[in-house]
């Protein structure tokens, strides 16, 4: 059974700050990984998409890379910023068509 | 816009009550799903359909019945409502390949509350 873990479960950094977010997954048999964004009471933004055959991933200032053999992606933010503050999560997609979701990476970007 | 909508954003009903939430997307997407998000902010999958067929059906009381009534449309009706059903139930939807999903897209989110 896939299970998807997230560290730090919080993080706090000051402004321009190039900061890590971890994700790793028990069951390395994944098609995709992806990235979502959630603000306080809004949807998923989906940020990055990584295939299985993929190493990483770039768009603007985030870089998510994927380490299928060993389970582990991570999501670099460069230079932060307050808007960024927002709920990161991990979500794999496997042969069924269901994303597994991470338990979430809430981060605080103090101006 | 294109987009994934669902209605209503907020649904605030007494136990044992019947509600509806209704999910429509644009983007010419084959898949749809609800997931259910809990008060700790953990995601679950609950259903998905593939140009109108159920392929997905978590453990899910069987109060939950999702109805496609065409690719573009999947909605979610809950019988006699509950306590716990409280939570926010978000409609996605993507593209099927066969080498797993593309595009994955969700709506903003419909905040059920119980009372």
């Amino acid at each position: 059974k896939q299970e998807v873990t997230q560290i730090p479960a919080a993080l706090s950094v000051p402004e321009g700050e190039n900061l890590v977010l971890n994700c790793s997954f028990t069951d390395s048999a994944i098609y995709n990984l992806q990235w979502f964004r959630q603000d306080p009471g809004k949807g998923l933004t989906s940020l990055l998409l990584i295939q299985s055959s993929q190493r990483e991933q770039t768009s603007g200032r985030l870089n998510a890379s994927l380490d299928k053999s060993s389970g582990r992606s991570t999501l670099y933010i460069a230079a932060s910023q307050p808007g960024d503050s927002a709920t990161y999560l991990c979500a794999v997609g496997g042969a069924t068509n269901k994303l597994i979701f991470g338990t979430g990476t809430l981060l605080a970007v103090q101006p | 816009d294109t987009a994934v909508s669902q209605t209503p954003k907020y649904l605030v009903t007494q136990m044992g009550n019947d509600k509806s939430i209704k999910c429509e997307q644009n983007l010419g997407h084959d898949t749809m799903y609800w997931y259910k998000q809990d008060s700790k902010k953990f995601l679950k999958i609950m259903f998905s359909y593939n140009n109108k067929e159920l392929i997905i059906n978590e453990t899910v009381p069987n109060r939950f019945s999702p109805k496609s009534p065409d690719k573009a449309h999947l909605n979610l009706h809950i019988n006699s409502l509950e306590l716990g059903d409280s939570a926010v139930y978000f409609c996605a939807s993507s593209h099927l390949t066969g080498q797993g999903n593309y595009g994955y897209t969700f709506g903003s989110g419909t905040r059920l509350t119980v009372v």
